[in-house]
């Protein structure tokens, strides 16, 4: 079955400490992986793609199709930081059918 | 400005009622989705429209029904409305093709609350 799994429901880092938001996935095929996040009181909206190998907000995140996981890192972690974010995968190719992780709750204290 | 809007934002209702959670986009975007989300739980794909006149069902099965008469609206409806039904409804849509134009853009979501 295709999956999305985000081990942690909250992760506590201090600021200036580097993040790993852990995300693994099940589906056989070549998967097209995202990170969302949604900031208190905004909308969800999408951080960052594995197609287009980007960093976001300091943010990058590698598919590793051998371990299958794509885990959200960043160096130094910033208050501004703290958010929910959601790992998800499209289920299918040519279906847009998103399946997304229970979400990751990062808090960055001061 | 394009957007994509869903009203209301807060709904508290009696059981049994008739409900339409409505969402619309200004995007010019094709597809649209409707998500269920219950607090610390992942998103579900209740429904999905790749176009005009073209809805699924996600997933996550649903007593609800939506429909696409016009590119632009995508209204979700709950002929009668059970404390079951208690939840965050969140409206998406994303644009022509695939690839590099692959993401979501989501609404602000309906909190629905059924008494």
């Amino acid at each position: 079955a295709q999956r999305v799994t985000q081990p942690e429901k909250l992760l506590s880092v201090f600021k200036g400490a580097p993040v790993e938001l852990k995300c693994n996935y099940s589906y056989s095929g070549s998967p097209e992986l995202f990170w969302y996040v949604q900031y208190s009181r905004q909308r969800l909206q999408l951080l960052l793609r594995h197609i287009s190998r980007e960093s976001i907000k300091g943010f990058t995140a590698d598919l590793n199709k051998g371990e299958t996981s794509f885990h959200l890192k960043k160096p130094f972690a910033q208050e501004e930081d703290s958010a929910m974010y959601y790992c998800a995968l499209i289920g299918a190719p040519g279906t847009y059918k998103y399946i997304f992780g229970t979400g990751t709750r990062l808090k960055v204290l001061a | 400005e394009a957007d994509i809007y869903q009203t209301p934002r807060y709904l508290v209702i009696g059981t049994g009622k008739k409900i339409t959670l409505e969402c619309s986009q200004t995007m010019g975007h094709d597809k649209m989705y409707w998500y269920q989300q219950d607090p610390g739980m992942e998103l579900h794909l209740i429904h999905y429209s790749y176009g005009v006149n073209s809805t699924e069902k996600g997933d996550l099965s649903s007593e609800s029904t939506v429909s696409r008469i016009r590119t632009e609206h995508f209204p979700l409806t709950l002929e009668s409305a059970r404390p079951s039904h208690t939840s965050q409804y969140l409206c998406a849509s994303s644009p022509p093709g695939a690839g590099s134009n692959e993401k979501l853009f989501f609404g602000s979501g309906t909190q629905l609350s059924v008494l």
